[in-house]
């Protein structure tokens, strides 16, 4: 089975600060992907980033990182330069590479950007 | 990117009737569609997967006489809450796979339930 593990409900940041949201994973897969959504108050699903567990460099879209630790199972997204826009809900999932797989979602993190 | 819409984006129903949600892929196709459920301060829930043509299959606890879905065409797929109640008001949210190289999957701008 596949589990996706956010420990922080909400965080805080200051603008123009980082901040890393916190991920662990847990799955028997050999071959998976770790994706990170953001979900603003309208609800929309918003994708930030990929990370395929065979990558052997960590991920980055603009402001956003992936710190990847496969040994660790862990895959924490790394804001930098936090703006007040980035205030929104984060979810880690996770999804096996191999078929038609779904896509397992933890239970999110509220980040709210302070001016 | 890939265009996804859902309606509608907001439903307010009496207690007993059904209730239709439309999910089209505007510029991919999607062989494989999934639907998930997201109540308020929760995460999203998968409900069911449905491949075009096929029966879909749901996840435990999730009845599949009650939430009914058709995946008739690679471009439309559809849930119906029958017999809707007040439990069942939450946020809906379909979630195409395109059947593409990557298996993209992309997300539906949702459809708020409210049940009264």
């Amino acid at each position: 089975a596949q589990k996706i593990t956010q420990t922080q409900p909400g965080m805080f940041v200051q603008e123009k600060e980082a901040v890393t949201l916190d991920c662990t994973y847990d799955t028997s897969d050999p071959s998976y992907g770790l994706f990170w959504y953001k979900q603003p108050s309208s609800g929309e699903m918003i994708f930030l980033i990929y990370q395929g567990s065979y990558d052997q460099q960590n991920a980055t879209e603009g402001r956003y990182s992936l710190n990847f630790q496969k040994a660790r199972k862990s895959a924490n997204l790394v804001i930098s330069a936090s703006q007040l826009g980035d205030s929104a809900m984060y979810f880690c999932a996770l999804r096996k590479s191999t078929g038609f797989q779904k896509l397992v979602f933890g239970t999110g993190t509220r980040l709210l950007v302070s001016p | 990117g890939a265009v996804v819409s859902q309606h509608p984006s907001r439903v307010i129903c009496k207690s007993g009737t059904s209730v239709k949600i439309e999910c089209r892929s505007l510029d991919f196709q999607a062989t494989t569609m999934f639907w998930y459920r997201q109540f308020p301060k929760q995460s999203l829930m998968l409900m069911a997967t449905s491949n075009e043509g096929s029966k879909a299959t749901y996840e435990q606890g999730v009845e599949k006489d009650k939430f009914l879905i058709n995946h008739a065409s690679l471009t439309l797929s559809t849930l119906t809450v029958t017999s809707a109640h007040p439990e069942d008001s939450s946020f809906y949210i379909c979630s195409p796979l395109s059947s593409g190289a990557y298996n993209e999957q992309f997300f539906g701008p949702g459809t708020r339930l409210t049940v009264l």
